[in-house]
């Protein structure tokens, strides 16, 4: 199946700093990438979607100036947690579709964020 | 709104067991839905994908059944193993939800030696 992957796998970082992850579509185009959060235990929660040349599509309760997105190819998509705070530590999974609504997405392996 | 719900939440068998785990949706006005594996620490790796006008798709061991007029789909795990134990998570895509995948809770299997 198609590969998508995630950098860095892991990261700390002091409150009050910003964290940027980045999710790479391997062996294909994607041309809409979603953002999801999991907290421990909990399932995943989407935060948003983005198409390659346009504005992401933040969700309900998601603060669009705290969590930037850019999709600025169609193989690269990037989450910056803005000022990181102890309450953002969460598991932060990417994943990508090449095609239209009803293709399969597939995800990336997630990105641990501590925030101390 | 879209709800998801997965029985059981938890799962302990010993190996060689076949077992059924249940997932039901709300909304039957679906594209498809998918049975998800997630180990722990780790992303998902997509198991099986089921058209809104399938009623099952199968892969090796695996057999994923979609009833959508009452909303339920099974993952059936034939003759289950050690390295199946994760959580096995399914996820409808509606049709009025644009994109959106929506969860469910999961189902944490334990396949005992």
């Amino acid at each position: 199946g198609a590969v998508v992957s995630q950098h860095p796998s892991w990261v700390i970082c002091k409150s009050g700093t910003s964290v940027k992850i980045e999710c790479r579509s391997l062996d294909f185009q994607a041309t809409t990438m979603f953002w999801y959060r999991q907290f421990p235990k909990q399932s995943l929660m989407l935060m948003a979607t983005s198409n390659e040349g346009s504005k992401a599509t933040y969700e309900q309760g998601v603060e669009k100036d705290k969590f930037l997105i850019n999709h600025a190819s169609l193989t690269l998509s990037t989450l910056t947690v803005t000022s990181a705070h102890p309450e953002d530590s969460s598991f932060y999974i990417c994943s990508a579709r090449a095609g239209g609504i009803g293709e399969t997405q597939y995800f990336g392996p997630g990105t641990r964020l501590l925030v101390l | 709104k879209q709800e998801v719900t997965q029985i059981p939440a938890a799962l302990s068998v010993p190996e060689g067991e076949n077992l059924v785990l249940n997932c039901s949706f709300t909304d039957s006005a679906i594209y498809n839905l998918q049975w998800f594996r997630q180990d722990p620490g780790k992303g998902l790796t997509s198991l099986l994908l089921i058209q809104s006008s399938q009623r099952e798709q199968t892969s090796g061991r695996l057999n994923a059944s979609l009833d959508k007029s009452s909303g339920r789909s099974t993952l059936y795990i034939a003759a289950s193993q050690p390295g199946d134990s994760a959580t096995y998570l399914c996820a409808v895509l509606k049709i009025a939800s644009g994109s959106r995948l929506t969860f469910g809770e999961g189902t944490q299997l334990t396949v005992n030696p």
